[in-house]
């Protein structure tokens, strides 16, 4: 079956660093996208890893090992406006862009 | 000059009513999906079609019938409705149908079955 998991909730203070994981176990394997939703919002695209490494945009960073079925979305210097649930996502589909979602991971950011 | 947007954003019917959701983007995009997000915030796939063509039929009750009259409309009609298609409903675009291509999402339609 296809599974990728996420802590549920996250806290964390302004200004602060905060690492969300992601663990999957997919049977295809393209990419590990990363995506933001507020609260009654859209999800937004936030980042996308297709080969192992870091990837950098702005305070937010994503990270993939492929051998360890395992990425990372590393958000720096916290806002309120970080207050949000955050999805991994598998691409799967190779020829299509299917996607599989993790279950979210809502963080809270405090004054 | 929304990119992906959805009608209506509010749905509330009633059991076996049939009832459709319209989706439209202004983005250029060939690919377009349909997504069901229920109340634990799950998000999945349910179709997707490219240049109107369907590339994407998940497991999803004959009830659901998708519509792509051309590559910037997508819509999604439901017959027979029942309470556990109490979701949010999104529609996205992306670029293309490889798996690098980010997909940009609408504002979603919040159908409520009474």
């Amino acid at each position: 079956g296809q599974s990728l998991e996420q802590p549920s909730e996250v806290t964390a203070v302004e200004g602060a660093i905060v690492q969300i994981n992601c663990t999957y176990q997919t049977s295809g394997f393209y990419g590990l996208s990363w995506y933001q939703q507020h609260d009654g919002g859209a999800p937004t695209f936030l980042s996308y890893n297709a080969l192992d490494g870091l990837e950098e945009t702005g305070r937010f960073s994503s990270f993939l090992s492929r051998s360890d079925s395992y990425g990372y979305l590393l958000l720096q210097e916290l806002q309120m406006k970080d207050s949000a649930s955050y999805f991994c996502a598998v691409n799967y589909g190779g020829a299509t862009n299917k996607l599989i979602f993790g279950t979210g991971t809502l963080l809270a950011v405090q004054p | 000059d929304t990119a992906v947007s959805q009608t209506p954003k509010y749905l509330v019917t009633q059991m076996g009513n049939d009832k459709s959701i319209k989706c439209e983007q202004n983005l250029g995009h060939d690919t377009m999906y349909w997504y069901k997000q229920d109340s634990k915030k799950f998000l999945k796939i349910m179709f997707s079609y490219n240049n109107k063509e369907l590339i994407i039929n998940e497991t999803v009750p004959n009830r659901f019938s998708p519509k792509s009259p051309d590559k910037a409309h997508l819509n999604l009609h439901i017959n027979s409705l029942e309470l556990g298609d109490s979701a949010v409903y999104f529609c996205a675009s992306s670029q293309g149908e490889y798996s690098n291509q980010p997909q940009h999402f609408g504002d979603g339609t919040r159908l409520s079955i009474l």
